[in-house]
């Protein structure tokens, strides 16, 4: 069954560091985006991106953030000068834009910063 | 604008009893809910989705919920509860289904006891 997958698993940053997450949505689907879970606080939406561009973002979506989808199958999440209350479960989620489908989830990546 | 609200932050139910976890969304246009469910170090996994056909969905792992639009709530039930069901539960909410954003309720963290 195809899959989003999500690289690393982990990933402990310095404070100020620059840090990049990594997905790889499913192959048919058109639209990627990225969404946060800060420990005990609900899931968040951050970004939407279709045709190579953002088409909706949250308001937690600052200049700090910036997404691309860099070849034909990878989606990327950086984060310039990660502050402490960047740390959060962040995950990608795919879905082939059909009106009646759902959004397939990766398994996340738990960014620590310290 | 979307939201969701679910009602109980905690629930715990004893190994074969019933399952309710509950989910009253908002939205000025008729919207499309999910259920999904996040065991211990996984991401999301979808459970079941409403999208304006049978108000009685039925999802995996024997859940089931149902749409009721005259008190907008759409929540979670299982007849028998068994161990492996404990995990956290996020009924979410799209305007348009596979191309637009979740908004997701806080979850309810289901503790199941023998």
């Amino acid at each position: 069954e195809p899959e989003v997958t999500q690289t690393p698993s982990h990933q402990v940053t310095q404070m100020g560091q620059e840090v990049i997450l990594r997905c790889v949505p499913i192959s048919n689907h058109l639209y990627f985006y990225w969404y946060r879970q800060i420990l005990g606080q609900k899931v968040e939406f951050l970004v939407s991106f279709y045709n190579n561009e953002i088409s909706e973002k949250s308001e937690i979506f600052d200049d700090q953030f910036s997404v691309e989808r860099p070849d034909g199958s990878n989606f990327t999440l950086k984060i310039r000068s990660t502050k402490l209350e960047d740390s959060a479960m962040y995950f990608c989620a795919s879905s082939d834009g059909r009106p009646n489908t759902e959004a397939f989830f990766g398994q996340g990546t738990r960014l620590t910063v310290v | 604008a979307q939201s969701v609200t679910q009602l109980g932050s905690h629930v715990s139910v004893s190994e074969g009893a019933l399952v309710l976890l509950r989910c009253n969304y908002s939205s000025s246009v008729p919207p499309y809910l999910f259920w999904y469910v996040q065991y211990p170090n996984q991401g999301l996994q979808l459970l079941l989705k409403y999208t304006s056909a049978a108000t009685l969905v039925k999802g995996i792992n024997g859940f089931e919920a149902e749409f009721k639009k005259s008190e907008t709530s759409f929540h979670l039930t299982k007849p028998s509860a068994h161990m492996s069901d404990a995990a956290e539960y996020f009924c979410a909410v799209s305007v348009s289904g596979g191309y637009n954003k979740l908004i997701f309720g806080a979850g309810t963290r289901l503790a199941v006891h023998p």
